[in-house]
């Protein structure tokens, strides 16, 4: 069964510190995705990627890093964690037949 | 890239009846057009999609409509339920990088 685990589901950070979300998923899809989402409000693509080795800026890349070190695993990497970053991660994956990205369960990030 | 743009951004609805919600596209080459639900503390969830081979799709109490000429795209919940209230998020994508362009979401609120 398709799927996208994410890890972890919920992170306390403290500012300054350095955090790393994970992303795993079994699907054999091409393209991986990270996406935050502030309550009440829609989906903001952070970085996304179109396979192993690739990492391209979506819309608010700022503050953020990502690495995708094989098909199965994209992270997203905070080196240096601010409040203004609380948020719920999404990662989602797909392929190029246009099929709708899987999302993953979530991590909900607060940085205090 | 791509706007998506998506209407109205809160809809309540009685019971029974039915819901809309309007999106708009700025690509011509925009050929893949899915529609996510969210409930309330979950990951979004794909519930219907339409490519742009097709100008109607229903499933399930749902109907999506694609009018490429004026690059708009709708759903339509028949029947309303409470338990259709949550988020719903349209997209627009296209087969030459699969980057998928998501709209600000609408919450879909039916009273009992």
């Amino acid at each position: 069964e398709a799927a996208v685990t994410q890890s972890p589901r919920n992170k306390v950070a403290v500012t300054g510190g350095k955090v790393t979300l994970s992303c795993n998923q079994t699907n054999n899809h091409n393209n991986m995705y990270w996406y935050r989402q502030d309550t009440g409000h829609g989906l903001r693509l952070i970085h996304y990627s179109y396979g192993a080795g690739s990492t391209e800026k979506g819309d608010i890349p700022d503050g953020y890093k990502a690495s995708r070190p094989s098909q199965e695993n994209f992270s997203l990497i905070l080196e240096l964690a601010t409040p203004s970053q609380t948020s719920v991660y999404f990662c989602a994956s797909g392929d190029y037949n246009n099929q709708a990205p899987l999302f993953g369960e979530g991590t909900r990030l607060s940085v205090l | 890239g791509e706007q998506v743009e998506q209407l109205p951004s809160i809809l309540r609805v009685q019971e029974g009846s039915s819901a809309s919600i309007n999106c708009t596209y700025e690509n011509s080459a925009s050929n893949y057009f899915p529609w996510y639900k969210q409930e309330p503390g979950e990951n979004p969830k794909l519930i219907i999609d339409i490519r742009s081979n097709m100008e109607r799709k229903q499933t399930q109490g749902l109907i999506v409509l694609l009018d490429k000429k004026a690059k708009r795209f709708s759903l339509h919940i028949t029947d309303t339920q409470p338990g259709d209230s949550a988020m719903y998020f349209c997209a627009a994508s296209r087969n030459s990088n699969n980057r998928i362009f998501f709209g600000d979401g609408t919450q879909l609120v039916v009273k009992p």
